[in-house]
């Protein structure tokens, strides 16, 4: 069976400071991959997704960037974060060219103070 | 611009009744709908979907209706229960491979 997993479930980092959200998926291969934010009174933003290893798709232009270094794993960093990345980050994954449906992570909440 | 609409960001209702979440779209390419759930703190789960081609879908609990002349669609619940208290995404899939398109949720609560 697919499972996925990020980490790390909880952050607080101060402002300027860098980030690195991991998530892997297995039991599958060349899946599609999703990064999205959940911020409050906006719903499920869609931030960045990977249909490939090297091929990333940015939805929202931002301080955050997206990398696929494997098939498998799916990587959102910042260099500098802004007091606005604050949020509850989700990575999804889902078939390629199927109906669409997403499975998501646990989600990896995110404060910046 | 919002492609998926859930006007209602919150919606209380007694155990045991129904629960009606409603979704607007605004996109007519949209090919397949879905309906995802999220408890605080936990990532979204898949509850039940339906293809562009119906207009209802039932699974045990939840039915989706969908009007494509009206670009609506909505979740019923019955009977209602106090673990259905989350929050319900509407999302639509535009055809070709790409991602989907969720609304902005519903928070529903159940009361006993």
């Amino acid at each position: 069976s697919q499972t996925i997993h990020q980490w790390p479930a909880t952050l607080v980092q101060p402002v300027g400071s860098p980030l690195s959200l991991e998530c892997t998926v297995e039991g599958t291969s060349n899946p599609n991959l999703y990064w999205y934010r959940q911020a409050a009174g906006r719903g499920l933003q869609l931030l960045f997704y990977s249909v490939g290893i090297g091929q990333i798709s940015s939805e929202v232009p931002q301080n955050l960037s997206a990398s696929r270094p494997q098939d498998r794993q799916f990587i959102l960093s910042s260099k500098k974060l802004l007091l606005s990345d604050s949020g509850f980050y989700l990575c999804a994954w889902s078939r390629t060219g199927v109906t669409g449906e997403l499975f998501f992570g646990e989600g990896s909440r995110l404060t910046v103070l | 611009d919002q492609q998926v609409k859930q006007n209602s960001p919150s919606l209380s209702v007694q155990e045991g009744r129904i629960s009606i979440l409603n979704c607007d779209y605004t996109n007519s390419m949209f090919d397949y709908f879905l309906w995802y759930k999220k408890y605080p703190a936990e990532g979204p789960t898949f509850l039940i979907s339906i293809s562009s081609i119906k207009d209802k879908n039932e699974d045990g609990r939840f039915t989706v209706f969908l009007n494509k002349s009206a670009k609506h669609l909505s979740l019923h619940i019955v009977p209602s229960q106090p673990g259905d208290s989350a929050v319900y995404f509407c999302a639509s899939l535009p055809r070709g491979n790409t991602p989907l398109v969720f609304g902005k949720g519903t928070r529903l609560s159940v009361i006993a």
